[in-house]
């Protein structure tokens, strides 16, 4: 069984542009987060979708979005991309939304540096 | 809201030696929590999860946690470290706003060093 996979793995944008990426969960997963992790802030929480809503969201700009469409994949957006938006993002899958203690599984990451 | 705090964010043990790493939890509610792993350049690996139950949690590579009501603890531990296991560690709780939800709250982090 595939785990989370994320595309692309690494990649290098300049200050301004926008980038998206890409997650598919865990086949049957119907949850998909998204989390930010830098060496200063740490690991934070960006947004959860589930059957393509938007269910929770954290504490980041609105320059941070995403979707999730029929087949479950989600993708996220950063647009005016700044230096501080350089770190790395995981996508997670669970397979509810309903039950607080699910297994949550992370896929490798999406390594953004910004210049 | 649910916080997580991580003491000591190195710790180093020689192999064969006992690994604890020391995670303390903030809920209002009564807590999920989880440990994971993250190996350089790689993302999160679960190593064990309390839900409900037994308080003793045993995970994979030979790691347990105990949950501790008391102490608002989640201490994880291992009789004898391996090399392998020089890592970076996270504990986290479940936050769940509106009562559902997959949010997690992760501490700093510690990493693992294990000397030969």
């Amino acid at each position: 069984k595939a785990g989370v996979t994320q595309t692309p793995r690494y990649l290098i944008k300049t200050r301004g542009q926008q980038v998206t990426l890409s997650c598919s969960p865990i086949s049957g997963h119907r949850s998909v987060s998204w989390y930010q992790q830098t060496p200063g802030q740490g690991l934070q929480f960006l947004f959860e979708y589930f059957s393509e809503t938007q269910r929770n969201k954290g504490n980041f700009p609105g320059r941070f979005s995403g979707r999730q469409f029929s087949n479950s994949r989600s993708e996220m957006n950063v647009s005016t991309l700044e230096l501080g938006d350089s770190a790395l993002y995981l996508c997670a899958s669970s397979l509810s939304q309903g039950l607080p203690g699910n297994t949550i599984y992370f896929g490798e990451g999406s390594w953004l540096t910004v210049v | 809201a649910q916080s997580v705090t991580q003491l000591g964010s190195h710790v180093s043990v020689s192999e064969g030696a006992l690994v604890l790493l020391r995670c303390n939890y903030s809920s209002s509610v009564p807590p999920y929590l989880f440990w994971y792993v993250q190996y350089p350049n790689q993302g999160l690996q679960l190593l064990l999860k309390y839900t409900t139950g037994a308080t003793l949690v045993k995970g994979i590579n030979g790691f347990e946690a105990e949950f501790k009501k008391s102490e608002t603890s989640f201490h994880l531990t291992k009789p004898s470290a391996h090399m392998s296991d020089a890592a970076e560690y996270f504990c986290a709780v479940s936050d769940f706003p509106g009562g559902y939800g997959n949010k997690l709250v992760f501490g700093a982090g510690t990493i693992l060093r294990v000397k030969s």
